[in-house]
């Protein structure tokens, strides 16, 4: 039973530039959340997709933007960057509806340093 | 909105030492709670969950009580090992599809 895919697993970029970031959900799950976790802290949400829509969005800025494929998996694009972005990024799978155990499955992450 | 506030690590403890993280949160109603747990190198994973007052959730030995009259979820382990080591996070949600975690506390055990 595969669990939660993401890559790239660490990754540098320069201020200005772009970065997409990629997520296979576990098997059988519908649903895929991204969150970012800055040095020392807690992960904090961006969005959720399901059914290849965003259906909900945290509090981050128009330069993250995020797509859901047919297959469930996703991909986060942050673009313009900043310092301030250096973080790891997690993704998270879940089921919707009556399936939902309120778990979250999360990947290893990517780990994003912006020079 | 939801929000959980958690004690400041890092704990260091010696092996077989008794651990209690604290944990508080602030929600409207009676939210599902969580503690997940971030090994070196690794992503978060569920380590135990109450859905409801008064509900203890228990796992690998660790064991934490949603108390209501409290507002707390402390998370306990009467013996902790090395393996242990690892970051802790609270979490609930806020709203149906967001989460909130906590800043997380630093667990390291010392053989």
């Amino acid at each position: 039973d595969a669990g939660v895919t993401q890559s790239p697993t660490h990754l540098i970029k320069t201020r200005g530039q772009q970065v997409t970031l990629r997520c296979s959900p576990k098997s059988g799950h519908d649903t895929v959340s991204w969150y970012q976790q800055a040095l020392g802290q807690g992960p904090q949400f961006i969005f959720q997709y399901y059914e290849e829509e965003e259906r909900q969005r945290g509090n981050f800025p128009d330069r993250f933007s995020g797509h859901q494929f047919p297959n469930y998996s996703s991909e986060l694009n942050v673009n313009a960057l900043l310092l301030g972005d250096s973080a790891l990024y997690l993704c998270a799978s879940s089921l919707t509806g009556t399936r939902n155990t309120g778990e979250l499955f999360f990947g290893e992450g990517s780990r994003l340093t912006v020079l | 909105g939801n929000s959980v506030t958690q004690m400041e690590g890092p704990v260091t403890l010696s092996e077989e030492a008794f651990l209690t993280i604290n944990c508080t949160y602030t929600a409207t109603g009676y939210p599902s709670l969580f503690w997940y747990v971030q090994y070196p190198g690794e992503g978060l994973q569920l380590l135990l969950k109450a859905t409801k007052a008064d509900d203890k959730g228990s796992n690998k030995g660790f064991e934490a009580t949603y108390r209501k009259e409290t507002t707390s979820f402390h998370l306990e382990k009467g013996s902790v090992q090395v393996s242990d080591s690892a970051v802790y996070f609270c979490a609930l949600p806020s709203g149906t599809y967001k989460y909130i975690f906590g800043t997380g506390t630093r667990l390291k055990v010392l053989a």
